[in-house]
């Protein structure tokens, strides 16, 4: 079956850095999404990857790892805004979104 | 308005009633998607149009009823739903119904409760 795993709650220190893991297990693989969603609103889009490797968009970073089925999102310099949820989704063969439970992320001061 | 909108933003029924939860999107998207959020689970996605036509139904229980009128605008009609329908529902668009690197919008979500 397709299968989305991600930690579901972590805490981080203002200013500091964190690593949100996602594995992932899909029948074809189209890209990894990841989107950020605060408490009652809308999940908002922060990065795709499709090809092995970093992307870096300013303090936000997407990492993927086909072979492994892999992917971790890592945020720097951590502000207390950064509290939210984030969702990681795979895209597989059929184009179609699995998506992972989230990781709530709680920011201290 | 711009993105995606959704209305009511919260509302609470009893198993007996009928309501209608509605989506505009203002992007000129192709695709529109209903999904299921509850608490601690994956986003189950529930229906997907592509041009005012259904592509997508995941098994949903017949007692949500989609209607899509044009390609701007989504309808989830609700009627002798259950306690655990409540969640939280989420409308998004994308530009196509499949294909790689297909970001899609959501809106604000609709907060069900059913009493």
């Amino acid at each position: 079956g397709q299968n989305i795993d991600q930690p579901t709650e972590m805490t981080a220190t203002e200013g500091a850095i964190v690593q949100i893991n996602c594995t992932y297990q899909t029948s074809g693989f189209n890209g990894l999404f990841w989107y950020q969603q605060h408490a009652g609103e809308a999940p908002t889009f922060l990065s795709y990857n499709v090809l092995d490797g970093l992307e870096e968009k300013g303090r936000f970073s997407s990492f993927l790892s086909r072979s492994k089925g892999y992917s971790y999102l890592l945020l720097k310099e951590l502000q207390m805004k950064d509290s939210a949820s984030y969702l990681c989704a795979a895209m597989d063969s059929n184009y179609q979104l699995i998506w992972g439970a989230g990781t709530k992320l709680i920011i201290k001061p | 308005e711009t993105g995606v909108t959704q209305t009511p933003r919260h509302l609470v029924m009893g198993m007996t009633n009928k309501k209608s939860l509605k989506c505009e999107q203002h992007l000129g998207h192709n695709a529109m998607y209903w999904y299921k959020q509850s608490a601690k689970k994956p986003l189950e996605l529930m229906f997907v149009y592509s041009l005012e036509e259904r592509v997508e139904n995941n098994s949903v229980p017949s007692r949500f009823s989609p209607e899509c009128p044009n390609s701007s605008h989504l309808f989830l009609h609700l009627h002798t739903l259950q306690p655990e329908d409540s969640a939280l529902y989420l409308c998004a668009s994308s530009q196509e119904p499949s294909g790689a690197y297909n970001e899609q919008f959501f809106g604000p979500g609709t907060r069900l409760t059913v009493l």
